[in-house]
């Protein structure tokens, strides 16, 4: 059973044209949410963690944000640059991530 | 500073070779993983090492697959008569121990098995 799941899968957004990404777990007893963001031919690269609903991060033009069952992360009046995959992965015993498929982004001038 | 560096970036074997990946982890970071990474998912957890030891390598899919840390700084991901199913990114992420200490992720090893 997958227990992260992220949509949509692929995403086509105007420059400017805010948007959230989805991304719904079953882990039981949270240890941790992570955002990534990924380019192509590169590793993951941290954006975010959080540990208890109710919390926000934000960076720039990104705002993660969880509740008990899923997170958001809000792509406000994105740029070009932000086109990328974001990677949501849940912590579950001994540090170990288990991601979800990704979310594709692109942003078209 | 440096980030987590990972040798050779691309790998192309033929099938039932043997092959090595190296991971050179951050600097002081304790903690180091491997995960792989099929097109068009996410990265699949293998391995992690705390210091020289494995604490965990429930991901390595058979028993083809090894890993170690002699040191506690470099590993390096052995793969045993390599099949074309083996096909993927390998990366390497390591952290310092503690609950907010993220991962960071090198640029990993694409491995293709012909």
């Amino acid at each position: 059973e997958d227990q992260v799941t992220q949509s949509p899968e692929a995403l086509r957004l105007q420059e400017g044209e805010s948007s959230s990404l989805n991304c719904s777990y079953t882990v039981s007893g949270l240890r941790g949410l992570f955002w990534y963001r990924q380019d192509p031919g590169k590793g993951p690269e941290f954006l975010f963690t959080l540990y208890s609903a109710g919390e926000e991060k934000e960076k720039e033009r990104l705002k993660a944000t969880l509740t008990k069952k899923e997170s958001f992360l809000h792509i406000t009046a994105p740029k070009p640059e932000d086109s990328a995959t974001y990677l949501c992965a849940v912590e579950y015993g001994n540090n170990r991530l288990a991601f979800g498929k990704g979310n594709q982004v692109v942003v078209i001038p | 500073g440096a980030g987590v560096s990972q040798t050779p970036s691309n790998k192309v074997t033929e099938k039932g070779k043997y092959v090595e990946l190296r991971c050179d982890p951050i600097s002081g970071h304790t903690a180091l993983y491997w995960y792989r990474q099929s097109l068009g998912q996410g990265p699949e957890f293998l391995i992690y090492f705390q210091g020289t030891g494995a604490a965990d390598d429930s991901g390595l899919p058979n028993d083809r697959f090894f890993a170690v840390r002699p040191e506690g700084s470099v590993s390096t991901l052995k793969i045993q008569r390599t099949e074309r199913g083996d096909s993927a990114v390998y990366l390497c992420a390591s952290s310092f121990q503690g609950r907010d200490s993220p991962l960071h992720f090198g640029n990993g090893t694409r491995l293709t098995v012909t």
